[in-house]
């Protein structure tokens, strides 16, 4: 399995504005995982995009994906508080191959 | 809708004494994990299981470690001899055998090894 390298590491906005983190990666992909972290607990997936699909919406997420630049955003609209998280993202290889995580980007949502 | 439990939610153990954390996966799922996150650090991985049995472990897995699915529902970690280092969140994950299925996690064992 490969890692996904999360771009900024850390991200500081006001409730309501929109919230954009990026992720690369480097080699071919079935797919790309998103995931949410919250101080002190598990993972929690947020989204998956299919390496044959470039757009993926799920309510205020937008996710795309260019495979071309091995590449994938991630776009948070309309950010509340309680967005307040680690996000990771994670390539995905296959269906028995593991998830590795990167350090992320740290996300701060104030009011 | 169903998730993966882990117990106990904290455990503290002295440097040198065995330890086991159970996980209940989701019932359906085919494919199990153990990751750890040490403090402020990334969340590395452990193990995969499958078919009862390792398919993949890391470097951090080493003989100290073993992991059993001891009957249709639990799955478990064991640390046999404890280490300082070894203090860290343990969650398990497990996911459906389907393509393009994610995993889900536990929220986690903290162990904390004095």
């Amino acid at each position: 399995s490969q890692q996904g390298e999360e771009d900024p590491q850390a991200l500081s906005i006001q409730e309501g504005e929109n919230a954009t983190m990026n992720c690369s990666y480097k080699t071919s992909i079935n797919n790309l995982q998103w995931y949410r972290q919250n101080s002190g607990r598990g993972l929690v997936h947020l989204i998956l995009i299919r390496s044959n699909e470039r757009e993926k919406h799920s309510g205020r997420l937008r996710v795309t994906l260019d495979t071309s630049k091995k590449s994938s955003s991630l776009l948070i609209t309309a950010s509340r508080a309680a967005d307040t998280a680690s996000y990771f993202c994670a390539p995905g290889t296959g269906t028995a191959s593991k998830l590795t995580f990167g350090t992320g980007t740290r996300l701060q949502v104030t009011l | 809708e169903p998730e993966v439990t882990q117990t106990p939610s904290h455990q503290v153990t002295q440097m040198g004494q065995e330890v086991i954390l159970h996980c209940v996966p989701i019932s359906n799922h085919l494919y199990f994990y153990w990751y750890r996150q040490i403090l402020g650090q990334k969340v590395e991985f452990l193990v995969s299981f499958y078919n009862n049995e390792i398919s993949e472990k890391s470097e951090i897995f080493d003989d100290q470690f073993s992991v059993e699915r001891p009957d249709g529902s639990n799955f478990t970690l064991k640390i046999r001899s404890t280490k300082l280092e070894d203090s860290a969140m343990y969650f398990c994950a497990s996911k459906a055998g389907t393509d393009n299925s994610p995993l889900h996690f536990g929220n986690g064992t903290r162990l904390t090894v004095t």
